[in-house]
This record gives structure tokens, sequence and C-alpha cells, in this order.
């Protein structure tokens, strides 16, 4: 299975732009580029996906890189609510489950 | 829309008794199912998946097992807990495998004592 490599944890301030990054050196042509994030106590919430373009929804934005080893989660303006275990997850096209790893746990700041 | 429950919201249980958590989807028909545990400070580990009723795939060998009875319908039981099950257990459904999204339930957190 392809791996991800993240941080262990980052610190933000309030308002301010998150850039959390992923490494996925090992992926392959039909892996997908998941990003998920989980509040305390809370199931985990789909954030953004993507296969080789930059992609950008109402949560956050995703940049790719153009070899796709690597890719970052962008918050435009973190808030308070956004503090979270960030996961970046591969998932092959045809692959029914997702290998979530340690994450990111991101910190806001006021 | 489409939302998923999952009940209890926290058990407490003693070693050796049975388990079984359930879930169930509303608002969409056929949807692959997941069970996942989470551990204190942990990720999430996949424990099953069903693509159809009565079709259960195990990623993690246990004394855990799952059923679908139904489209919509989850279970995941024990029949003897032991003190490693205590956790976190998300239940989680999806359309299709691959690049669709998987929304997952509230959770269960179990202790088992």
């Amino acid at each position: 299975d392809a791996k991800t490599t993240q941080p262990n944890s980052m610190e933000s301030n309030e308002e301010e732009p998150v850039h959390l990054p992923c490494n996925h050196s090992t992926i392959s042509g039909t892996d997908y580029i998941h990003w998920y994030r989980q509040l305390p106590s809370q199931g985990p919430e789909y954030v953004i996906h993507g296969l080789t373009s930059n992609v950008n929804n109402r949560m956050a934005s995703l940049a790719i890189a153009e070899d796709r080893k690597s890719s970052t989660l962008i918050l435009h303006r973190a808030t308070l609510r956004d503090a979270a275990v960030y996961y970046c997850i591969l998932r092959p096209y045809n692959n029914n489950d997702m290998r979530f790893g340690a994450g990111t746990r991101l910190t806001v700041k006021p | 829309s489409q939302t998923i429950h999952q009940w209890p919201a926290t058990l407490v249980q003693p070693v050796g008794s049975p388990l079984s958590l359930e879930c169930t989807v509303e608002g969409t028909s056929n949807p692959n199912l997941y069970w996942y545990r989470q551990a204190a400070g942990r990720g999430l580990q996949l424990l099953f998946y069903s693509v159809g009723i009565g079709q259960i795939s195990s990623e993690v060998p246990q004394n855990l097992s799952a059923s679908r009875p139904q489209d919509r319908q989850f279970i995941l039981s024990s029949k003897k807990l032991l003190l490693s099950d205590s956790g976190f257990y998300l239940c989680a459904w999806s359309v299709l495998a691959g690049k669709y999204e998987q929304f997952f339930g509230p959770g269960t957190r179990l202790t088992v004592l």
C-alpha cells in the first residue's frame, strides 16, 4: 500500500493561512489523494481530494506537486474550529479501504 | 440527504461480555459500508467493509465479526470482549470505491473493563 508521511503537529494563528504538507513518494498513477480531518470525539470529515490537478472547494485548496509525490492542504484563513487532526490518504481508484495514518494535529491559536 | 446513525454513543462492558454495535444509513441505496476502530491517540484502523448484503471483507484477524443483514444496516459483534477491544468505533459509508469520499458516523466509544 502506498504510504503517506505527515508532520505530527503544526501550529497556526487564527485568520492566517495554513499549509499542511504530505509526502507520498510511492504514489501510483491511479491513486487519488484524499484529505480528511477529525475534530475531537467525532468521526473524520471529508475535506477534499484530487488526482493530478489542484482542487478548490469551500473548505480548502489542495495543491498537488507535478510529480504527485507530495501535496499540500491549504486552509486560507484558519479559524479556531479548524483545530483538528488532518489525515492525508492515498486511495487506489478501485479500492474500498482507506489507510489512515497518525495525521497532523493542527492547533490554532487566537 | 444521507445520514448515518450509530448506537450506542458510549458503552462500558466487562471483559468476556458480548458486543453488538449497530450502524444504519438513510437516504442512499447499496452503499459500501465500513467499520473502523481508533485506539486512544492513534489513527483509524479499518476492520471490515461490505459492498452488499451478506458480503463482508475482514481486514484484520481478531475476535470481532461483522454482518450486513440489510442493505443499509451494518453490525459489529463480538462473543467475548477483550481489554484491547476498547476504542472509538466508527461506521462509514461511501457510494463507490476509489475516488469517492467516505462519510462517517458519530462513533461509539467502547470501554472494556
